[in-house]
């Protein structure tokens, strides 16, 4: 059964800082996706990561997949208060579904 | 990317009563799943809603429970059935198309069943 972990479940920062949120995941998939959930709203997509050493960058977010680790990581640079939110990875399954971490709930606090 | 409507967007429900909720995308997509949101939690999937064929289930989830239709490749209803208040959940719609890796989100139906 394919499990995604994430950690850490919580993260306060404060503006300007950086910081990384990482994602475990148990067995082979070969597509990593990384949303976004403001409170009361739908998901967003952020990042498809689909080979190993695949890196993607949007603003202060970058994701990068390691495949041979069941790794991903969201770093965060320079956080600002409007990255505040949670941030789930997922894992594409068998059938072409998607396997949620926890999620992550961010709070940048200035 | 594609446009996706759920209707309703919230409801407040009696238990033991139905609520049918429904999926539109703007465009033809493959495939279309169910998840479920419950308060403060992660995303779990429901089923697979299978363009005219009875939909695939996840363990834990049974037809007469969630009974799904996909009578096209741009519409999917889901019904809660038999509500009790530990259906209370945000029920998102997800689509993805044949060419695309990026799996779209509805807005997501909040119920509430008291």
């Amino acid at each position: 059964e394919l499990k995604v972990e994430q950690n850490p479940l919580f993260l306060s920062m404060q503006e300007g800082k950086n910081y990384t949120i990482y994602c475990n995941y148990s067995t082979t998939s070969d597509r990593l996706y990384w949303y976004r959930q403001d409170p009361g709203k739908s998901l967003e997509s952020l990042f498809v990561l689909l080979s190993n050493g695949a890196v993607k960058q949007e603003g202060r977010l970058m994701a990068s997949l390691d495949t041979k680790a069941r790794l991903s990581t969201l770093h965060i640079t320079a956080a600002v208060h409007d990255l505040s939110a949670t941030y789930f990875c997922a894992v594409g399954g068998s059938q072409g579904n998607l396997i949620f971490g926890k999620g992550t709930k961010l709070s940048v606090k200035p | 990317s594609a446009v996706i409507s759920q209707k309703p967007s919230r409801d407040i429900c009696q238990r033991g009563t139905s609520l049918t909720i429904q999926c539109q995308v703007d465009s033809q997509v493959t495939m279309m799943f169910w998840y479920r949101q419950q308060p403060g939690q992660s995303l779990t999937l429901i089923a697979t809603a299978n363009q005219g064929s009875e939909a695939t289930y996840e363990s834990g989830f049974v037809i007469d429970k969630f009974p799904i239709s996909r009578p096209n490749l741009t519409f999917s209803t889901l019904t809660v059935s038999n509500m009790s208040p530990e259906d209370s959940s945000i029920y998102l719609c997800s689509v993805k198309g044949l060419y695309q890796e990026t799996q779209y989100f509805g807005p997501g139906t909040r119920l509430l069943v008291l």
